[in-house]
């Protein structure tokens, strides 16, 4: 299976920061999303990362909030902007495997808390 | 909106039985079913996926699927309490978007 690495694994933000999250990828990844767990919840998807190109993003998630980028095919990072509480949560990286069959793997995930 | 449903839980067996679980999805046309397992404080981890109607079976684990019924299900035999996790059910709705339902607490007694 593919091997994603994500950093940081947890963080203690304050009110109003931005972080950057990173995610590295091995070559058996195609496609490359980011999703976020908010406490006891499931997970919703934030958007797609595409190289090289804008990130696509679902209903209710913006860039100007979370910037994403992917410069190439191993890697991408998630910023999430003017931090509030409501941002505590867990953001997963996530990457679909070359079979095209759907099947995605996951990161470690990172932990953000946000005073 | 596309929606994929679960039953929250806990969902309690002993050690030895078989733990039920079942999701039904929205959007008739989804083509590709998985069922991930995530432990406490982890991430996800794919344990199952079926394309086709019927059962698949993988070791303990068999999943099944009914298209017609827009159903999915994942059968735990001879559960054990390292089986003791979350299971989420997942819909690929194409293109690779992944739709999750809020998942199922499983808890096996020893």
């Amino acid at each position: 299976s593919a091997v994603i690495s994500q950093k940081p694994s947890r963080d203690i933000c304050q009110r109003g920061t931005s972080l950057t999250i990173q995610c590295q990828v091995d070559s058996q990844v195609t496609m490359m999303f980011w999703y976020r767990q908010q406490p006891g919840q499931s997970l919703t998807l934030i958007a797609t990362a595409n190289q090289g190109s804008e990130a696509t993003y679902e209903s209710g998630f913006v860039i100007d909030k979370f910037p994403i980028s992917r410069p190439n095919l191993t890697f991408s990072t998630l910023t999430v902007s003017n931090m509030s509480p409501e941002d505590s949560s867990i953001y997963l990286c996530s990457g679909a495997g070359t079979k095209n069959t759907g099947e995605l793997f996951f990161g470690e995930g990172s932990r953000l808390t946000v005073l | 909106q596309k929606e994929v449903e679960q039953n929250s839980g806990p969902l309690s067996v002993p050690e030895g039985a078989i733990a039920s679980l079942n999701c039904t999805y929205s959007d008739r046309v989804s083509q590709s079913f998985f069922w991930y397992r995530q432990y406490s404080g982890k991430s996800p981890e794919l344990i199952m996926s079926i394309y086709s109607n019927g059962d698949k079976e993988d070791g303990r684990f068999t999943a099944q699927l009914n298209k017609a019924s827009q159903y999915v299900s994942l059968l735990i035999r001879d559960s054990q309490p390292s089986d003791s996790a979350t299971y989420l059910c997942a819909v690929n709705t194409g293109g690779f978007k992944t739709i999750f339902g809020a998942g199922t607490r499983l808890f096996v007694k020893a």
